[in-house]
């Protein structure tokens, strides 16, 4: 199956928390990724966390990280219209320079 | 914006031709990799350049070749175009040593459409 799984569509009412969630395979891994894309847009790097890690905070994101399950949770909080976008979540695997992404989760943002 | 460049923004061509993608890496990065954005694809990995020599090698097809220069800039060429290759052409580098955290910075994508 693929290495990182994410679901494909998240509605989220303005103000209200959003929660994306990602399964990954290689238990291996040694940092795992968050990126957003807006419409038109490259891939921006929003925080990763390395795997020793069980959580990390920036701001109004929140990474939380289940390496038992291999699930990696990505968090905003208050979310804005200008979080609407594509995440994709990523993870680097152990020795290896390479980064499989998974197929992105659009959130769309209810007014 | 990442410091990564990518040219030209914008691509149409026809099939059968042959295209050359640049880009520029963050200074100070020394390694450069590619990626394939379609719509059914999602993100594929095509290749991967560290200072100057191929490192990795993802779902990248005969057609296409790519390489990494002295100034460390890349160029990914495609070649005997289809209608499948019109998709998003993402140049990414990082720093590329062994133990950093490896974060990949993305550029802006270089759109390819093939009529």
């Amino acid at each position: 199956g693929e290495d990182v799984e994410q679901s494909l569509f998240l509605s989220v009412r303005e103000g209200d928390s959003s929660v994306i969630n990602c399964t990954y395979t290689d238990s291996s891994s040694t940092y795992l990724y968050w990126y957003k894309q807006e419409p038109g847009a490259g891939l921006q790097l929003l925080t990763y966390i390395f795997s020793n890690m069980d959580m990390k905070q920036d701001q109004r994101l929140t990474v939380l990280l289940n390496k038992k399950d291999k699930h990696l949770s990505l968090r905003i909080a208050d979310t804005q219209t200008g979080d609407s976008a594509i995440y994709f979540c990523a993870e680097r695997k152990g020795g290896d320079d390479k980064i499989i992404f998974g197929k992105g989760t659009r959130l769309h943002i209810l007014p | 914006d990442s410091g990564v460049t990518q040219t030209p923004k914008h691509l149409i061509t026809a099939t059968g031709q042959r295209v050359t993608l640049r880009c520029s890496p963050r200074s100070g990065d020394l390694s450069v990799y590619w990626y394939q954005q379609s719509l059914d694809q999602g993100l594929q990995f095509l290749i991967q350049y560290y200072n100057g020599e191929e490192r990795a090698k993802g779902n990248i097809l005969e057609r296409f070749s790519a390489q990494q220069f002295p100034d460390l800039h890349s160029e990914l060429n495609l070649s005997s175009l289809e209608l499948g290759d019109s998709a998003l052409y993402f140049c990414a580098s990082s720093v590329g040593l062994t133990g950093s955290a490896g974060t990949q910075y993305f550029g802006p994508g270089t759109r390819l459409l093939v009529l």
